[in-house]
């Protein structure tokens, strides 16, 4: 099966704590995303990446980091700098990065804050 | 004001019952208009992709855009419950490496 997978499904975070997000895929995609779904806000870019080795800022990325070492691989970390990290994390993924290519999501992590 | 304005509903209809969605923007730079279907606790999937003003249809769904107004459109025949989810329109323009969603409409169709 073809596809992108993130775990885990839930994460808790405690105060001051770094955690990491998952994701993977298999669909020999070139370009991976990373958002974050607020209720009533729809979705916000995190980060992006073109290609291995390479990211861009979205437009929320204080707090955020990420590292693209290997194709199929975007792990996202959410660090203690991110003072409201409480939401729905979605990966997603396209061929590349030209904005017509249908962009492919992932089932979603919830991150939640002890 | 919001780049893209989607109201959030939730939008209640009974079964058989004909769906409208729609979503305003600002920017008169965008060009591509999608709509995303996103089920509880899922990610969305992507349901219909335009690029010019008009319709174009794809089985029970009809996506409208009017550019002129700065306005689309989903539309959805014989709605089913299986259609209850929450619909985002996503719209970019050319030159953009990212889409600017909706909020999203919450649509529950009741049996």
């Amino acid at each position: 099966d073809g596809g992108i997978t993130q775990s885990p499904k839930y994460l808790f975070r405690k105060e001051g704590q770094n955690v990491t997000l998952s994701c993977e895929q298999n669909l020999n995609h070139d370009a991976m995303y990373w958002y974050r779904q607020d209720p009533g806000q729809g979705l916000r870019l995190i980060y992006y990446s073109q290609i291995v080795n390479d990211f861009q800022k979205g437009d929320i990325a204080e707090g955020y980091s990420v590292s693209r070492e290997k194709k199929e691989s975007f792990p996202l970390t959410v660090t203690s700098a991110q003072k409201n990290p409480t939401a729905f994390y979605l990966c997603a993924s396209s061929r590349t990065v030209h904005i017509q290519e249908t962009q492919y999501f992932g089932p979603g992590t919830r991150l939640l804050v002890l | 004001q919001k780049e893209v304005e989607q109201d959030p509903g939730p939008l209640s209809v009974p079964e058989g019952a004909i769906v409208s969605l729609n979503c305003t923007y600002s920017n008169s730079a965008f060009q591509y208009f999608m709509w995303y279907r996103q089920y509880s606790r899922k990610g969305p999937e992507l349901l219909m992709y335009t690029y010019s003003s008009g319709n174009k249809e794809d089985g029970r769904f009809t996506a409208q855009v009017d550019k002129s107004s700065k306005y689309i459109s989903l539309f959805i025949r014989d709605s089913q419950p299986s259609d209850s989810a929450t619909y985002l329109c996503a719209i970019c323009s050319g030159s953009a490496r990212q889409l600017t969603f909706g909020s999203g409409t919450q649509l529950t169709v009741l049996p």
